[in-house]
């Protein structure tokens, strides 16, 4: 069954800080993957996307990676900022969606 | 959201009720979607359409209807037969259907059944 994972489901930390976010995924064939990142209340917006042949993107403060062996991605958030806080969702090929890892960033 | 609008923003409905949600986008994207989230649940897509005149069904297409008679506009229609309709309702378009294709999303409908 075609799935995609992400954890955690939920993480806290203190603005200045990284983190990382997780997305596990069992689609194949696969074409490319996304990062979303949803404000509370509004429509995801796409901060990257990765065909099957690229390992890493950068957009600002995120990067994502990808290893398509062994069909993780991640999402990592450097120096986060107060705006940071959302939920951030993975999807393959736009079609099969994670349930979004909830981040928020304390002052 | 950008070119993307949805009203209402909030919508109550009361049981037996069918309720329409609006979405425009002037994007000129020829594709349009329309995805219901739920708590703890990755995005479900009800309906799709690639071109005006023509729309498929998504994976919980059950108790919903849709048209595309323009190509800016895709309006839902949430019927009473929808068993369990309190949820976010996204709409989203982009330029063609193809999986590398970016989707733009809406602010949303945020719609509870009383």
């Amino acid at each position: 069954k075609n799935q995609v994972e992400q954890s955690p489901q939920s993480l806290i930390i203190l603005e200045g800080k990284n983190c990382t976010l997780q997305c596990n995924y069992t689609v194949s064939p696969f074409s490319n993957l996304r990062w979303y990142k949803q404000d509370t209340g509004r429509g995801p917006v796409s901060l990257t996307i990765m065909t099957f042949s690229e390992n890493t993107k950068s957009n600002g403060r995120y990067t994502a990676t990808l290893d398509a062996d062994t069909k993780q991605s991640s999402l990592h958030i450097t120096a986060s900022q107060l705006s940071d806080s959302a939920s951030y969702i993975c999807v393959v090929d736009q079609l099969i969606w994670g349930a979004g890892t909830k981040l928020i960033i304390k002052p | 959201d950008g070119g993307i609008t949805q009203s209402p923003k909030y919508l109550f409905r009361k049981e037996g009720q069918n309720v329409t949600l609006s979405c425009e986008q002037n994007l000129n994207h020829d594709a349009m979607y329309w995805y219901r989230q739920d708590p703890g649940q990755g995005l479900r897509l009800i309906y799709y359409s690639q071109i005006v005149n023509d729309f498929q069904k998504g994976d919980i297409a059950e108790g919903y209807s849709v048209s595309r008679e323009k190509k800016e506009s895709f309006p839902l229609t949430v019927t009473s037969a929808q068993k369990n309709p309190t949820a976010f309702y996204l709409c989203a378009s982009s330029i063609g259907a193809r999986y590398t294709d970016t989707q733009y999303f809406g602010p949303g409908t945020r719609l509870t059944v009383l």
